[in-house]
């Protein structure tokens, strides 16, 4: 099946810091998604990505649809601690089939 | 509305057994699935169905089978429990890209 590889794996962050994470795969998709899953939870969408470049917010998150399609970036900015779970991307090229990362798991120390 | 539930939370089966995990959602969305999560390894699609009577087979199918019962319910079923089908199993439903997650199912087979 498709690879998706999120970066970092983990990230421990003070309450109030910026956070970057990214995602890369070794096919194009044409839709990049983004999800949180908190513990015990099922994975809640966050941003969707449906055009290469496009750069989209959802409050403090900002994501980008990377130009080569093969990667897309999340941000976090000024970090709090409901922030903290397991964020995936992922891709999908027919809206069927969606192929999922890895997963950055955040801790933020408030 | 409640979204996508699943059924039932917590299950232990023993090699050999046979169980099904039931799906529904009330969003009125065509399409439905089913994927299993795995420590490290992030989401992987096991089945999926685009409409009301159509199956198809994901990345991960094989020791499963499904059933699209109407547009609401989509359920998973194990006909001989594997330990290797130790897992947490999340069902989704979608129209176009943005899928809505269930709470999961936590199963392990002994």
């Amino acid at each position: 099946g498709q690879q998706l590889n999120q970066s970092p794996q983990s990230m421990f962050i003070q309450e109030g810091e910026d956070v970057s994470m990214n995602c890369t795969s070794s096919s194009i998709f044409n839709t990049w998604l983004w999800y949180k899953q908190d513990p015990g939870e099922g994975p809640v969408l966050l941003i969707a990505l449906y055009k290469a470049g496009e750069l989209t917010s959802n409050g403090r998150l900002t994501a980008q649809f990377g130009i080569t399609r093969k990667d897309s970036f999340l941000n976090i900015s000024a970090s709090i601690p409901s922030d903290v779970g397991i964020y995936f991307c992922a891709g999908s090229n027919t809206g069927n089939q969606f192929y999922f990362g890895t997963g950055t798991s955040l801790t933020v120390i408030p | 509305n409640a979204g996508v539930t699943q059924t039932p939370k917590f299950q232990v089966l023993k090699t050999g057994q046979s169980m099904t995990l039931q799906c529904a959602q009330d969003m009125n969305h065509n399409s439905m699935y089913w994927y299993r999560q795995d420590p490290g390894m992030g989401l992987r699609l096991i089945y999926y169905s685009a409409s009301e009577g159509t199956t198809d087979k994901g990345e991960v199918p094989n020791g499963y089978n499904v059933s699209r019962l109407n547009k609401r319910e989509f359920s998973l079923r194990l006909e001989s429990a594997a330990p290797s089908q130790t897992s947490v199993y999340f069902c989704a439903s979608s129209e176009a890209y943005e899928q809505y997650f269930g709470p999961g199912t936590r199963l392990t087979v002994t």
